[in-house]
């Protein structure tokens, strides 16, 4: 039962440096999520993909960029990271935009010092 | 700003009491969903509920929807250890939007 699989788990990154979260899903679901969690924050949308081949901004879209890859594959990529973009990632699927539950990893702690 | 507002933001208690957790909006959600988290994981979905006024029991939990849509609780009875988590609200404002996350409560049953 993978579900949603993210990889790295733990990453530590110098300012400036670039990185790629990547995220796969295995329940052939169509919609795919990034989001971030910092404390007292809740859960933020960075991204997201409603459907193979198209990509959206979320909440908090700046600084990142995404690749739909496919219909199992989202990465995420930080370009030049910040010290502000430490934080937990998760990755997440649904069936559908919304109103279905939303599937999420295990989660990817980043810090960037 | 958080579109809903969740308190308390942290709530510690003894094995065997009765505790709510609040989900408020000025805002109408077609649904709305509790997840659960526990530390070093993803949120795990707990219940949805699409009905003004619905009420829904998963064992000691009990999940009811505001008769305007705009506000949920979630209610554990008799509390036990197991139930310690981040608890998260998330609330779709159409059959079309994104789910908006309350920033979460932090509940902790200690022994």
């Amino acid at each position: 039962n993978a579900g949603v699989t993210q990889t790295p788990k733990f990453q530590v990154l110098k300012t400036g440096q670039s990185m790629t979260l990547q995220c796969a899903q295995d329940m052939n679901h169509n919609s795919m999520y990034w989001y971030r969690q910092d404390p007292g924050m809740g859960l933020r949308l960075i991204y997201y993909s409603a459907s193979e081949g198209t990509t959206d901004k979320g909440e908090v879209p700046n600084g990142y960029n995404v690749s739909r890859l496919n219909k199992r594959e989202f990465s995420l990529r930080l370009e030049s990271a910040a010290p502000s973009q430490t934080s937990v990632y998760f990755c997440a699927s649904s069936v559908r935009r919304s109103g279905n539950t939303i599937y999420f990893g295990e989660g990817s702690w980043l810090t960037v010092v | 700003t958080q579109l809903l507002e969740q308190s308390p933001q942290f709530l510690s208690i003894q094995e065997g009491e009765n505790l709510t957790v609040y989900c408020n909006s000025s805002s109408v959600f077609s649904s709305l969903q509790w997840y659960r988290q526990e530390p070093g994981e993803g949120p795990v979905l707990l219940v949805t509920v699409v009905t003004g006024g619905e009420v829904k029991k998963l064992k000691r939990l009990t999940f009811q929807f505001g008769d305007a849509r705009k506000d949920s609780s979630l209610h554990i009875t008799a509390a036990q250890p197991g139930d310690t988590g981040l608890y998260l609200c998330a609330g779709a404002p159409d059959s079309w939007g994104k789910l908006q996350f309350g920033a979460g409560t932090q509940v902790v049953v200690t022994p």
